[in-house]
């Protein structure tokens, strides 16, 4: 099955702690992007790469820190320096040309 | 400053009725308008996308329009069902890049039986 998936889909860490969320796709996708959900609000842009080795921050990258070494792989490394890091985690992927984004199922991270 | 809005936090109507939801913003250029679905606890689904030339597009009881002049996209499902329920996001797509998306805040759709 070709697809997004990302993992764990939820994940408890304690505070100060780092933690890294997985986002793995099949698509061949050239794109993938990292979003956070807050209750009631829509999805903010935390970072995103066009192509292996090369990555931008988004709207909100303080916090956090993504590697790209490979074209199927993107995590998320959530640092003890993001304020308030309880939230809903997006992975998304994009060929190139196609606007369309393709969503994975989404990480729950609580910080207790 | 730049904002998306989509008006009302949540819509309940009746089975069979049209819905109407509603996206608008402020100083942005948009290239495209696309909306998503998205159920709770999981992933957005994209459902379709409108460039900025197109003033209508339809996929089955879905019908999309844009309006750059009034900076203001409508989102319309005929012959709405239950199944239907769900949060609906318009987004923002500056280019054809896709470099970066703005998402809206989303609209829950209730469909009463």
């Amino acid at each position: 099955d070709g697809g997004i998936t990302q993992s764990p889909k939820y994940l408890f860490r304690k505070e100060g702690q780092n933690v890294t969320l997985s986002c793995e796709q099949n698509l061949n996708h050239d794109a993938m992007y990292w979003y956070r959900q807050d209750p009631g609000q829509g999805l903010r842009l935390i970072y995103y790469s066009q192509i292996v080795n090369d990555f931008q921050k988004g709207d909100i990258a303080e916090g956090y820190s993504v590697s790209r070494e490979k074209k199927e792989s993107f995590p998320l490394t959530v640092t003890s320096a993001q304020k308030n890091p309880t939230a809903f985690y997006l992975c998304a992927s994009r060929i190139s040309g196609n606007n369309e984004q393709f969503f994975g199922p989404g990480t729950r991270l609580t910080v207790l | 400053s730049q904002k998306i809005e989509q008006n009302s936090e949540a819509l309940n109507i009746q089975e069979g009725k049209t819905a109407t939801l509603t996206c608008n913003y402020t100083n942005y250029s948009p290239a495209y308008l696309q909306w998503y679905r998205q159920d709770p606890g999981r992933g957005p689904v994209f459902l379709l996308l409108i460039r900025e030339n197109e003033k209508e597009k339809r996929k089955e009881r879905l019908k999309v329009t844009f309006d750059t002049t009034l900076k203001q996209s409508l989102f319309h499902i005929t012959a709405s069902q239950p199944a239907d329920s769900a949060t609906y996001l318009c987004a923002l797509d500056m280019d054809s890049s896709a470099s970066k998306i703005i998402f809206g805040s989303g609209t829950r759709l209730s469909i009463r039986p």
